[in-house]
């Protein structure tokens, strides 16, 4: 089975903060991505990387950076965190343009 | 560009009742076809798929067929539990809008007993 694996289920951070987003899958897939999933917007892209050390913005990439050092690891930045970024992250991978799989999502309150 | 629209719901069901869920499309290439479900407080994951006109995809008896003259994949399933409460969406995969995905709003569903 695949798995896809964030670093945390709950996260809370104050205003300002540097935060760090992790997302590891286990298949060798070429792609991942970052969501985040706010009520009543659905998923909104934020950045996705076909390949080691390639990145490519999404719809919403302000505010945030990511890093692929790895092909299994995928890491979304929050540089300065604000209370606007209060969301649900989710990261996914998939091989080409074949389905996507999540991991279990982040919940990140900013304070 | 590409896009993805369903209907926002909420729905509410009795359980045992028929479920449609409508999801039409937009697409410059060729794409394959996804419902994706999501259960409180979890991801996202794959119900089923459709990579072909006609295909039909199916599982834990959700249905949906890739319908290309209608642009359409709605989502059935004959009798609703109490458990398929959950939010779900439709999503395309186009070779030909790059490797992203495109989601739909999603569509929250409550089945009641």
């Amino acid at each position: 089975d695949v798995k896809v694996t964030q670093s945390s289920r709950y996260l809370v951070k104050r205003t300002g903060e540097k935060v760090f987003l992790e997302c590891v899958q286990d298949m060798d897939h070429e792609n991942m991505f970052w969501y985040r999933q706010d009520p009543g917007l659905g998923l909104r892209l934020i950045y996705f990387s076909y390949d080691v050390k390639m990145k490519e913005k999404g719809d919403i990439p302000e505010g945030y950076s990511v890093s692929r050092e790895k092909k299994e690891r995928f890491s979304l930045i929050l540089e300065s965190a604000s209370t606007n970024q209060t969301s649900m992250y989710l990261c996914a991978s998939s091989s080409r343009v074949d389905e996507q799989f999540f991991g279990p999502g982040t919940r990140l309150t900013v304070l | 560009g590409d896009s993805v629209t369903q209907m926002e719901g909420p729905v509410t069901l009795s359980e045992e009742a028929f479920l449609t869920i409508n999801c039409t499309y937009t697409a410059t290439g060729y794409p394959s076809l996804f419902w994706y479900v999501q259960y409180p407080g979890e991801g996202l994951q794959l119900l089923l798929k459709a990579t072909k006109a006609d295909d039909k995809g199916s599982n834990k008896g959700f249905e949906a067929t890739y319908r290309k003259e209608t642009t359409s994949f709605h989502l059935e399933k004959g009798s609703v539990q109490v458990s398929d409460s959950a939010v779900y969406f439709c999503a395309l995969s186009d070779p030909g809008y790059g490797q992203n995905f495109v989601f739909g709003p999603g569509t929250r569903l409550s089945v009641l007993p």
